[in-house]
């Protein structure tokens, strides 16, 4: 089946910094979606992504549709404790499919 | 808050026993998916309702069974549970249930099986 490959797994990193993590798929995805969630709470949806090369932008987020169809990224720019969290892609299993398939996404911890 | 509940947010039980988990969507939405969170698995697509009948199911075992009744909230169920059921459990809702729906997720039940 349809397997979404999330790195890195984990990272630790200052505020300021600026994070990048990414998500690779051997199957061809047409929507790329970036889940958050926080300690104790449900997935929130970040960034949705519908067409091959598409930048999108949420506030500090920016994530990209890759052109290959088979990948995406997600950056956080001037990271602050409260981006704290596990960060996930998902993709619906296939073409005009109501599942989504999650990656096992990236737990990211912000250092003040 | 995503406007989805879930009820109860803790469950402790044993063996062998049956629960129910309860979802209410958000007022509006006709669809509601049920996925299962596990340390091993990550997130796992159970099963979807779309306005009361099933639309699409996933790695849901036969020993769990799912409704969406008249009033739009759903039911998990969960039968002769064993040790490896133990998970956090999500319900999430969408308008119409179109894969391009955004998903609002519930708080999750978290169940543990002893």
């Amino acid at each position: 089946g349809q397997q979404l490959n999330q790195s890195p797994q984990s990272m630790f990193i200052q505020e300021g910094e600026d994070v990048s993590m990414n998500c690779t798929s051997s199957s061809i995805f047409n929507t790329w979606l970036w889940y958050k969630q926080d300690p104790g709470e449900g997935p929130v949806l970040l960034i949705a992504l519908y067409k091959a090369g598409e930048l999108t932008s949420n506030g500090r987020l920016t994530a990209q549709f890759g052109i290959t169809r088979k990948d995406s990224f997600l950056n956080i720019s001037a990271s602050i404790p409260s981006d704290v969290g596990i960060y996930f892609c998902a993709g619906p299993k296939g073409a005009g499919s109501y599942q989504l398939t999650f990656g096992k996404g990236t737990k990211l911890s912000v250092i003040p | 808050d995503s406007g989805v509940t879930q009820t109860p947010k803790h469950l402790i039980t044993a063996t062998g026993q049956r629960v129910t988990l309860r979802c209410s969507p958000r007022s509006g939405d006709l669809s509601v998916y049920w996925y299962q969170q596990s340390l091993d698995q990550g997130l796992q697509f159970l099963i979807q309702y779309y306005n009361g009948e099933e639309r699409a199911k996933g790695n849901i075992l036969e020993r769990f069974s799912a409704q969406q009744f008249p009033d739009l909230h759903s039911e998990l169920n969960l039968s002769s549970l064993e040790l490896g059921d133990s998970a956090l459990y999500f319900c999430a809702s969408s308008v119409d249930g179109d894969y391009t729906d955004t998903q609002y997720f519930g708080p999750g039940t978290r169940l543990t099986v002893l």
